[in-house]
């Protein structure tokens, strides 16, 4: 079955402490990939995605994930995380000629200050 | 230039009631899509339409729920005698073509709350 799991629902870091958001995926064709955060009263934003190629993307502010086919996965990292990072954390994975992204649950992630 | 727009924010119905949500693409797109996110789950694809036409709605409920995007106007997703478990966020995406390569660009969304 296609799925998506995050497998942490909350995380809180500390305003400069580095931030780790995990991906697994379970599709059947080549994955394209994708992070989404949402902020408070806001739309879905695009942080970055993965087609194909260097398996390390960089995405907006401040944002990269790396493409690990052989764990099925698609971390999101940052180095140093700022308070305005706070938001929900989306991840997605879809398909060359498909329109429907398979979403996860989402990570909301809470930084102190 | 403004993002895709939904409206309302919040909405409130007892059940049995009627609920419309707008959905108005970012100018120049022509393609909506509609995906749903209940309590504790990820979104999911509900429907796809372009102007005047529903292209795929393989994700939506086969009863009470419609949608539509007409020449003029928003695209509308109907949801007819709401249930409980109605209650999600309702997302709008579009974008200027078919092509999943080309970035979705996405509202945010519809909170429906069925009391």
């Amino acid at each position: 079955a296609q799925s998506v799991t995050q497998p942490d629902i909350h995380i809180t870091v500390s305003e400069g402490a580095s931030l780790e958001l995990r991906c697994n995926y379970s599709y059947g064709a080549t994955p394209y990939l994708f992070w989404y955060v949402q902020s408070p009263g806001q739309g879905l934003q695009l942080l970055l995605k993965y087609f194909s190629g260097d398996t390390l993307v960089q995405g907006i502010k401040g944002f990269e994930a790396e493409f690990k086919r052989s764990q099925s996965s698609f971390n999101l990292r940052k180095p140093s995380v700022h308070w305005s990072d706070a938001a929900e954390y989306f991840c997605a994975v879809g398909a060359k000629g498909t329109y429907k992204y398979i979403f996860g649950t989402g990570t909301r992630l809470k930084v102190l200050a | 230039n403004a993002g895709v727009m939904q409206n309302p924010r919040h909405l409130v119905r007892r059940r049995g009631q009627e609920a419309r949500l707008r959905c108005s693409p970012m100018k120049g797109h022509s393609h909506v899509y509609w995906y749903r996110q209940l309590p504790e789950e990820g979104l999911k694809f509900m429907v796809y339409l372009q102007k005047e036409n529903i292209i795929d709605e393989s994700g939506m409920p086969k009863e009470r729920f419609s949608a539509e995007f007409p020449k003029e106007g928003p695209s509308i997703l109907r949801i007819q005698q709401v249930v409980r478990g109605d209650s999600a966020a309702y997302f709008c995406a579009s974008s200027p073509g078919q092509g999943f390569l080309e970035k979705l660009f996405f509202g945010s969304g519809t909170q429906l709350s069925v009391l």
